[in-house]
């Protein structure tokens, strides 16, 4: 059974980059058919989507942090990692990754639902 | 993008209480609709997807419905264990994937 584990410093400061790993276990990130994914949780509110990747690197980001994300796959370490660089305190949050179904046609991408998640991660932008 | 607004944001029942979310999508989104099950602390759970398919191991008191942009997540009879936020979030456009603002389901 496929589970995600996050990982990566808790406490980030002002200006600098926020990196964050998830280590894939039960299956292979290289098998294909899903799209792997960062979302993150602001203290008390919604899911915010960051983006995602495939195995092969094809990389999509959300519009609004598009400018500061950077997700990267390794697929010998079977693992994916998030860059958000010029963080400020707005970007202190629960940090998720999640696997989602999905394919790339001639028309883009089409995925479902996030259907496995790792147990998440705090990180706080402080000095 | 696609906006979604998730009605009542919080919501107070008993156990046994025939629980209704509602979610409206900014435009349609072809029951491309998942909804999810999140308890403090923990990640949140799939329960749905496409709209009305019960993911697996999720029990059958929870049921969903719509179509367009309208949709509904049910819960027959609640149960303690029910007692969480749940988001609804589309899938039809992306970039970006797009989440409801949660609803809270507390005990009366």
């Amino acid at each position: 059974q496929v589970q995600l584990q996050e990982s990566g410093p808790g406490l980030v400061k002002p200006s600098q980059t926020l990196s964050l790993t998830c280590t894939v276990s039960g299956g292979s990130i290289s098998s294909g058919g899903y799209y792997w994914s960062w979302i993150r949780q602001h203290p008390g509110k919604g899911l915010e989507w960051i983006g995602y990747i495939y195995y092969s690197g094809s990389t999509y980001y959300n519009p609004s942090l598009k400018s500061r994300v950077t997700i990267s796959v390794d697929t010998s370490k079977n693992q994916f990692s998030l860059k958000l660089s010029s963080v400020t305190a707005a970007d202190t949050a629960v940090y998720y990754c999640a696997r989602v179904p999905g394919v790339n046609t001639f028309g883009g991408v089409i995925v479902s639902a996030f259907d496995i998640w790792g147990q998440g991660t705090m990180v706080t932008v402080s000095s | 993008d696609i906006q979604m607004t998730q009605s009542p944001s919080s919501l107070s029942a008993s156990v046994g209480d025939r629980v209704t979310i509602t979610c409206r999508a900014s435009q349609g989104i072809s029951n491309s609709l998942a909804w999810y099950q999140q308890k403090p602390g923990k990640a949140p759970k799939l329960l749905l997807y496409a709209a009305s398919r019960l993911e697996s191991g999720v029990p059958s008191r929870f049921s969903g419905s719509g179509s367009g942009t309208d949709y509904t997540l049910t819960i027959s009879s609640l149960q303690p264990e029910d007692f969480a936020t749940y988001y609804c979030q589309q899938y039809y456009s992306t970039p970006p994937l797009t989440f409801g603002g949660g609803t809270k389901v507390e005990i009366k």
